[in-house]
């Protein structure tokens, strides 16, 4: 059972489409992270957002972080091919020397 | 700033061999983390460093396993008697602070590993 729960796993949308993506869990994180990963390679990160209601602002996306620091979401306007990835998130465990916990993922497909 | 670096990027290797695996963190960093990720998943902790103690093993990490950090600069993933289960991208990742709730990994691009 994975301590984060990323929905929907798999998405498949047209170029120029809006989409959120969500990050869920029961437990409370320190800071939780927003990584890309495309096939073969390592994740890259995104974005880290540390105090609960947090929204950070990455061009098209749009990161926010529950109030009770909980979940988050990722919100991508007018996607574009190039948005094509695996997006994990991952949150700093605060009851386990922070230990970063990853979510199984939601991989993103952008069709021209 | 060259990033985290990973080598090799593949292993084939028959049952019951033994490979070694190398990371090379950012220059400044001292943690350094190990992870597996299957097909599907996410990344699953296996062990981390702080310069070269090694902190923290996780379950997973079985004792066919054995990581190394000895001068606190780059690191090596040992898995001995290899199964086919152990079949898996291994993932490096780097980070400057101290473990505090900000502490930023940066991954290198991992070592895809095939267990025939």
């Amino acid at each position: 059972t994975q301590l984060l729960e990323q929905s929907p796993q798999f998405l498949s949308i047209q170029e120029g489409e809006n989409l959120t993506v969500y990050c869920n869990s029961s437990s409370v994180f320190s800071s939780l992270q927003w990584y890309r990963q495309e096939p073969g390679e390592g994740p890259v990160l995104l974005v880290t957002v540390v105090t609960g209601g947090e929204v950070k602002k990455l061009k098209r996306l749009t990161f926010q972080f529950g109030d009770a620091r909980k979940d988050s979401s990722l919100h991508i306007t007018a996607a574009q091919p190039g948005d094509t990835g695996l997006y994990l998130c991952a949150g700093a465990d605060a009851l386990h020397n922070n230990d970063m916990r990853f979510g199984a993922g939601t991989r993103l497909t952008v069709k021209p | 700033d060259t990033g985290v670096s990973q080598n090799p990027r593949h292993k084939i290797t028959k049952r019951g061999q033994n490979v070694t695996f190398r990371c090379d963190p950012i220059s400044e960093h001292n943690r350094l983390y190990w992870y597996r990720q299957t097909l599907g998943q996410g990344p699953e902790f296996l062990t981390y460093f702080q310069n070269e103690a090694q902190l923290e093993k996780s379950r997973l990490l079985s004792d066919r396993f054995s990581a190394e950090r000895p001068k606190g600069s780059f690191s090596t993933l040992e898995i001995q008697r290899t199964e086919q289960g152990d079949s898996a991208m291994y993932l490096c990742a780097s980070s400057s602070q101290a473990g505090g709730a900000t502490d930023t990994q940066y991954f290198g691009p991992g070592t895809r590993l095939t267990v025939l």
